[in-house]
């Protein structure tokens, strides 16, 4: 079945420092979706991406959908604390009902 | 704009005693549904789906069922719950955009 390879698993950067991540896949998706998980919560949409190459910002945030259509990434700028949490990739293909998901980076920010 | 009840928040039963997870979803109508599993620090195991009333797909054969008896209401059942049934549990949506939304879960700790 379809897979979703996302690293790294793990982050424990700086305050201010910039993070990136990525997800890959050997299929092709129509769309890519950004969540991130805080403890005891349920995950929050961040970014939807849905066309090739798309380079989409929500404040510090910016996910683009890669060219192949077998990636993504997500970059956030200048970490806060209150970017600690899991962030999930999720890929889908168009008439699908369901959401293919990475497994997951945990980002860690010491103060 | 949609939004996704779960109850209870929190859950302690006895093993081999029966289950029952409700989610409610509000503005919305003819959603899919969505139950996901996460267990402590992983990834999300999607458990069922549902695109419609009495639809319901199951994606991991386990001692849990669901129902969908409202277009706006989705069940979690079990018979007799084994250990491995702790977890987080979340529901979802999706409507006509690829886009999906998470509820705040239930927290089931199964003694």
């Amino acid at each position: 079945g379809q897979q979703l390879n996302q690293s790294p698993q793990s982050m424990f950067i700086q305050e201010g420092e910039d993070v990136s991540m990525n997800c890959t896949s050997s299929s092709i998706f129509n769309t890519w979706l950004w969540y991130k998980q805080d403890p005891g919560e349920g995950p929050v949409l961040l970014i939807a991406l849905y066309k090739a190459g798309e380079l989409t910002s929500n404040g510090r945030l910016t996910a683009q959908f890669g060219t192949t259509r077998k990636d993504s990434f997500l970059n956030i700028s200048a970490s806060i604390p209150s970017d600690v949490g899991i962030y999930f990739c999720a890929g889908i293909i168009q008439g699908a009902q369901k959401l293919v998901f990475g497994q997951g980076t945990r980002l860690t920010i010491n103060p | 704009s949609q939004t996704i009840h779960q109850w209870p928040a929190t859950l302690v039963q006895p093993v081999g005693s029966p289950l029952s997870l409700e989610c409610t979803v509000e503005g919305t109508s003819n959603p899919n549904l969505y139950w996901y599993r996460q267990a402590a620090g992983r990834g999300l195991q999607l458990l069922f789906y549902s695109i419609g009333i009495d639809q319901i797909s199951s994606e991991v054969p386990q001692n849990l069922s669901a129902s969908r008896p409202q277009d706006r209401q989705f069940i979690l059942s079990s018979k007799k719950l084994l250990l491995s049934d702790s977890g987080f549990y979340l529901c979802a949506l999706r409507t006509g955009s690829y886009e999906q939304y998470f509820g705040p879960g239930t927290r089931l700790t199964v003694t």
